[in-house]
């Protein structure tokens, strides 16, 4: 079973649209849980931690189900600019080291 | 702010050339740097962990004798491909470990290595 698993998409969505993205990942260990964001062939970029308790940061909302070892990203009124890839990241059994899963393309159209 | 910053951002090179990487911290002390590596389509991969002034400790699968890693000083990283082979065409990233204190990971650019 890979560390992290993604629906690696694409998904296609119209402008406005409300898309969910969803992760588990494999080892109980993990601490800590992020969204990044890649875009093609750049370096990928923290899009926000992801809390037990749930937390947004404006169109976007994070969730995280420890007992299931799952992730989500909510993204609502999807605009153009958030077409890219999105990577649900865990850390290690350590704490230090990042594992990547391969990441859900989105692609918002107008 | 932190910043890591990576050298070079693309390169293409011979096959049996080496090439050589550089990643440096500006305004914070990096102990600790992972290297990744990322096919495409892929997730990026975990190749080793770079400890300043210590042997670097590399991931299973990953050849220590083809991906030499340096971290001489708090502040530079870097990994040289050697013998680069059209198959260790990727993308190559530093990330800065994340602190006692837990925070955000700093990520060099990235360098996109192409082996003719």
């Amino acid at each position: 079973r890979k560390e992290v698993e993604q629906d690696p998409g694409p998904f296609n969505v119209p402008e406005g649209a409300t898309v969910a993205f969803n992760c588990t990942y494999s080892n109980s260990a993990s601490q800590s849980f992020f969204w990044y964001r890649q875009d093609c062939r750049k370096e990928p970029k923290l899009l926000m931690s992801v809390y037990s308790s749930g937390n947004e940061d404006g169109r976007f909302t994070a969730q995280l189900n420890r007992a299931s070892q799952y992730i989500s990203l909510l993204i609502r009124d999807s605009k153009l600019s958030d077409s890219a890839t999105y990577l649900c990241v865990v850390t290690n059994q350590a704490g230090t080291a990042l594992i990547f899963g391969k990441g859900t393309t989105l692609s918002v159209s107008s | 702010g932190a910043v890591v910053s990576q050298h070079p951002s693309w390169v293409i090179c011979k096959s049996g050339t080496s090439v050589k990487i550089e990643c440096r911290s500006l305004d914070f002390q990096a102990t600790t740097m992972f290297w990744y590596r990322q096919f495409p389509k892929q997730s990026l991969m975990l190749m080793a962990t770079s400890n300043e002034g210590s042997k670097a400790t590399y991931e299973q699968g990953v050849e220590k004798d083809k991906f030499l890693i340096n971290h001489a000083s708090l502040t530079l990283s870097t990994l040289t491909v050697t013998s680069a082979h059209p198959e260790d065409s990727s993308f190559y990233i530093c990330i800065s470990d994340r602190g006692a204190t837990n925070t955000e990971a700093f990520f060099g650019q990235g360098t996109r290595l192409t082996v003719v």
